[in-house]
């Protein structure tokens, strides 16, 4: 009964194509993040969707694309990857109580893409 | 615009011993603060955080953070470290952006435990 998971684990891939990673949550939360960790461990959001509807968009490239087809998930879209594209990415998700303008997030397992 | 620094990129002790990773905050308001840990190959598990009330937190693992607003510290405690302590810590302070609300990483702080 994994809270937040994402497919695949691991994504090996020629630069040029497109790729896409899964994540599902069945916490019941309506928040939805990815975040990029860099070879260096640090970690920086990329996007954030609240209820299916985008509510934060880092300066990311526009080859990166986020898809919510309903609140429990969050797909990532990358086109034409390039090789700063190697990464962990993380998917996360939370509910954000009435009042509150911080919550816990829930992470999950990663993706780590290689972009070769 | 809200930033987290942990200073202490690498921290090498031994098991037993006890544990302080440090931890600095920017925010213009009371912030929300965080540590995960992140064990090798895993994701990101929240181990305490602070809202509000006491300055001492507890959570998991034996772990305790004390936030310090005269320091804009939060740092995290452990009075004996076990080798499975052995992962990467991340501090964050959540805050919002707008109607937005966000976490901020520190850099971690990657603990190494000698037997």
């Amino acid at each position: 009964d994994t809270a937040v998971s994402q497919t695949p684990k691991y994504l090996v891939t020629q630069m040029g194509n497109d790729k896409s990673i899964k994540c599902e949550q069945n916490l019941g939360h309506d928040t939805m993040y990815w975040y990029k960790q860099d070879s260096k461990k640090f970690l920086k959001i990329m996007f954030s969707y609240n209820n299916k509807e985008l509510i934060i968009n880092e300066t990311v490239p526009n080859r990166f694309s986020p898809k919510s087809p309903d609140k429990a998930h969050l797909n990532l879209h990358i086109n034409s990857l390039e090789l700063g594209d190697s990464a962990v990415y993380f998917c996360a998700s939370s509910q954000i109580p009435a009042g509150v303008w911080a919550e816990t997030q829930y992470f999950g397992p990663g993706t780590r893409l290689l972009v070769l | 615009a809200q930033s987290v620094t942990q200073p202490d990129i690498h921290i090498t002790v031994s098991e037993g011993a006890s544990l302080e990773l440090r931890c600095n905050y920017s925010y213009g308001a009371t912030p929300y603060l965080f540590w995960y840990v992140q064990s090798p190959g895993q994701g990101l598990q929240l181990l305490l955080k602070y809202f509000s009330g006491d300055t001492l937190v507890q959570g998991i693992k034996g772990f305790e953070a004390e936030f310090k607003r005269s320091q804009s510290s939060f740092n995290l405690r452990k009075p004996s470290v076990h080798w499975s302590d052995a992962a990467e810590y991340f501090c964050a302070v959540g805050g919002s952006t707008g109607s937005a609300r966000q976490l901020t990483f520190g850099s971690g702080t990657q603990l190494t435990v000698l037997p």
